[in-house]
């Protein structure tokens, strides 16, 4: 069967590595996704969003994955930097409900 | 030039006073929330104003209660402050199809400590 990655709360990476951050969702009715980045102090960021009748995106060093089948996002952050220590939330969007259900957030931590 | 600004920054009020945060947007969105996030980071939509009108409201305590003037500003008060409402609480906005725009755009947070 298809391996899916489990959601971690926290994930620990090496500069330069790759960080892969999971989330799965809820609602299999839900038309967009987005992934945002939350720094200490500071109110979530968008980084990237996918619609639903797409699988991947890819942004500036990073890559969103979709599997809708098993209800699964992932986040692919590229050449970790320490900038890139945040904690990161997918979000799942419904044009009907007008509103975004966050999932549990993943803290990244980027070791020089 | 700020896109979204919510004061104070923090708050901190013994239990049982009435508290008001304010939240300003000047991106010409027409939906503003609000949202708390606890301990755990977890963050949870309390309110949805399209346009001035109510649109959402997440079984948030009647203690809880939002105001907006005008589409771009959206105000929350709250009345007879407990422990348990302790929590970062982010105002944020966005077009009214965020499917369309970059999602939303957040404040940088109000935490308040109620002792």
């Amino acid at each position: 069967g298809e391996s899916v990655g489990l959601h971690l709360p926290t994930l620990s990476v090496q500069e330069g590595d790759n960080s892969i951050i999971n989330c799965a969702y809820s609602n299999s009715a839900s038309d967009y996704f987005i992934w945002y980045k939350q720094e200490s102090g500071k109110g979530p960021q968008f980084i990237i969003d996918i619609r639903s009748n797409m699988d991947k995106r890819q942004g500036q060093r990073v890559t969103v994955l979709l599997n809708k089948t098993v209800k699964h996002l992932s986040l692919q952050i590229a050449a970790t930097q320490p900038g890139d220590s945040a904690v990161y939330f997918c979000a799942e969007n419904m044009r009907a409900a007008g509103k975004s259900t966050f999932g549990d957030g993943t803290t990244l931590t980027v070791k020089p | 030039d700020t896109a979204v600004s919510q004061t104070p920054k923090y708050l901190v009020t013994q239990m049982g006073n009435d508290k008001s945060i304010k939240c300003e947007q000047n991106l010409g969105h027409d939906t503003m929330y609000w949202y708390k996030q606890d301990s755990k980071k977890f963050l949870k939509i309390m309110f949805s104003y399209n346009n001035k009108e109510l649109i959402i409201n997440e079984t948030v305590p009647n203690r809880f209660s939002p105001k907006s003037p005008d589409k771009a500003h959206l105000n929350l008060h709250i009345n007879s402050l407990e422990l348990g409402d302790s929590a970062v609480y982010f105002c944020a906005s966005s077009q009214a199809d965020p499917g369309n725009s970059r999602g939303y755009t957040f404040g940088s947070g109000t935490r308040l400590t109620v002792v």
